[in-house]
């Protein structure tokens, strides 16, 4: 079955310092993988998206993320964290080739608290 | 990107009432959409796809008498919550995939039954 994990609840950064937001996945084949942010009582916003190519993805907000396929991990990264960056994130899983429009499978999602 | 709007973004209603969400894909059409539930901290919950011009997909163990779908055309599908209770008060989402396969979110609706 396709499952994704986000290990961590809640990630605490202080701003300026590199973050991480962890994500594993399981699911056949070569998945699509993606991150999204959701600020309170708000939406889903697109953050960036993993196909094939380059295993780092660059993605909205100076976001990035690294698409490892051993460890089958795709792990969300910024260099330099920003007050403004608290939210929650989450990762999803969509696996290809099944046809007609896939269904995104959502990880439990990170609360990233970035503290001035 | 493309745009996806719900209608209301906030509402409160009696027990007993129902409740219809509307889901509107704004500059592109949509022959699919997708809603989601959200409860407080947790992630998204896939209820049902909806199709335009045929019957819902419901995932399992949701009611599909109690959350009515409708895909009456291409750009707008309504979610109908009948004989709303508290335990249908939550966070619902829906999302438009384009035609290139990637999916745009609404920006939710917060419900709240008394």
């Amino acid at each position: 079955a396709q499952s994704v994990a986000q290990p961590e609840d809640q990630v605490n950064v202080a701003e300026g310092n590199p973050l991480t937001v962890k994500c594993t996945y399981s699911v056949s084949g070569n998945p699509y993988l993606f991150w999204y942010v959701q600020y309170p009582n708000r939406g889903l916003q697109f953050l960036l998206k993993y196909i094939t190519g380059d295993n780092l993805v660059k993605g909205s907000y100076g976001f990035e993320a690294e698409f490892n396929k051993s460890q089958t991990s795709f792990h969300l990264k910024k260099p330099s964290a920003l007050v403004s960056d608290s939210a929650l994130y989450f990762c999803a899983v969509r696996r290809p080739f099944s046809g007609g429009y896939n269904k995104l499978i959502f990880g439990a999602g990170t609360r990233l608290a970035v503290h001035p | 990107g493309a745009v996806v709007s719900q209608h209301p973004s906030r509402v409160i209603c009696k027990s007993g009432t129902s409740v219809k969400i509307e889901c509107r894909s704004l500059d592109f059409q949509a022959t699919t959409m997708f809603w989601y539930r959200q409860f407080p901290k947790k992630s998204l919950m896939l209820m049902a796809t909806s199709n335009e011009g045929s019957k819902a997909t419901y995932e399992q163990g949701v009611e599909k008498d109690k959350f009515l779908i409708n895909h009456a055309s291409l750009t707008l599908s309504t979610l109908t919550v009948t004989s709303a209770h508290p335990e249908d008060s939550s966070f619902y989402i829906c999302s438009a995939p384009t035609s290139t396969n990637e999916q745009f979110f609404g920006p939710g609706t917060r419900l709240t039954v008394l």
